[in-house]
C-alpha cells in the first residue's frame, strides 16, 4: 500500500461545530504532517508528528488540535473555526526522517466554514 | 529561516517545447530538494527530487539540476504535453526533524 488516505473528502461546518479530519497510511512511515493550503498557494505546514510525538507546531491556533493515536493514524480536531479557516487540509507522511524527507500527500479534505 | 523563491509564477508553452522553472534557496545547509506537481483539485505529487551530493538527475522527460554554490536548482521538462499543465512547487529542506519549505509555485500551461 503506497497511499495516504484522508476522510472526509469534503466538510462543511458552522463556527460552533466540532469535527475531526482523519488521515491514515500503511507504508510504515514514522513522520506524519498536517498542512493547510489556500487556493493558488503552496501547502503551509501546521503540525509534524515524528514517532507519534508532536515535534513541530507552527504556532497554529488552539482551535486546531492534532492527535496521533498510533503510527498509522493522524487526526485533526476542529472546534470553533472561523470562515478564514476554509481551505484544503492535506495530510502527508514520510519515512524515518533520518533517511530523507520525501513526503507523500493524501488527497486532502476540502473544508468550508460558514 | 529558509526561504525559497521560484520563477516564473506563470509559464505558457506550446506542446512539444521545453519548460524551465527556477528556484533559489537561502539556507546553505539545505540538502534535499523535491519537486511537486499539483493538478487542479488534486494532491501535490512528487515528480522528482535531488540531494545535495548530486548535480543533476533525470527521469524520462523531467530533469533537475542543482548548483549548491549559487543555491539554485531548476526543473526542466522536455517535449511538453497538455497533461503536464499543473502548478509546480519546488521545495528545500535539511535532514532530520526539520521542515520542508515550499516555493510559491509556478502555474504551467501547455497549449496543444
Amino acid at each position: 500500500d503506497t497511499e495516504v488516505t484522508q476522510t472526509p473528502k469534503h466538510l462543511v461546518m458552522g463556527m460552533t461545530n466540532k469535527k475531526s479530519l482523519k488521515c491514515e497510511q500503511h507504508m510504515g512511515h514514522r513522520a506524519m504532517y498536517w498542512y493547510k493550503q489556500k487556493a493558488k498557494k503552496p501547502p503551509e505546514l501546521m503540525f509534524v508528528y515524528s514517532y507519534e510525538k508532536l515535534s513541530i507546531n507552527e504556532s497554529v491556533p488552539s482551535r486546531f488540535s492534532p492527535e496521533c493515536p498510533n503510527s498509522s493514524l493522524l487526526n485533526l480536531h476542529l472546534h470553533a473555526l472561523q470562515p478564514e479557516d476554509s481551505a484544503l487540509y492535506l495530510c502527508a507522511s514520510s519515512q524515518d526522517p533520518a533517511l530523507g524527507w520525501t513526503q507523500y500527500f493524501g488527497p486532502g479534505t476540502r473544508l468550508l466554514v460558514l | 529561516g529558509e526561504n525559497v523563491e521560484q520563477h516564473p509564477s506563470t509559464l505558457s508553452v506550446q506542446e512539444g517545447d521545453s519548460a524551465v522553472i527556477k528556484c533559489t534557496y537561502s539556507d546553505s545547509a539545505s540538502n534535499y530538494f523535491p519537486w511537486y506537481k499539483q493538478e487542479l483539485g488534486k494532491r501535490p505529487q512528487l515528480i522528482i527530487d535531488i540531494r545535495s551530493n548530486v548535480g543533476e538527475k533525470k527521469d524520462q522527460r523531467i530533469a533537475v539540476t542543482l548548483n549548491k554554490t549559487a543555491k539554485h536548482f531548476s526543473l526542466h521538462i522536455t517535449e511538453t504535453q497538455p497533461e503536464d499543465s499543473a502548478v509546480y512547487f519546488c521545495a528545500a529542506s535539511k535532514t532530520s526533524y526539520d521542515k520542508v519549505i515550499f516555493g510559491p509555485g509556478t502555474s504551467l500551461s501547455v497549449i496543444p
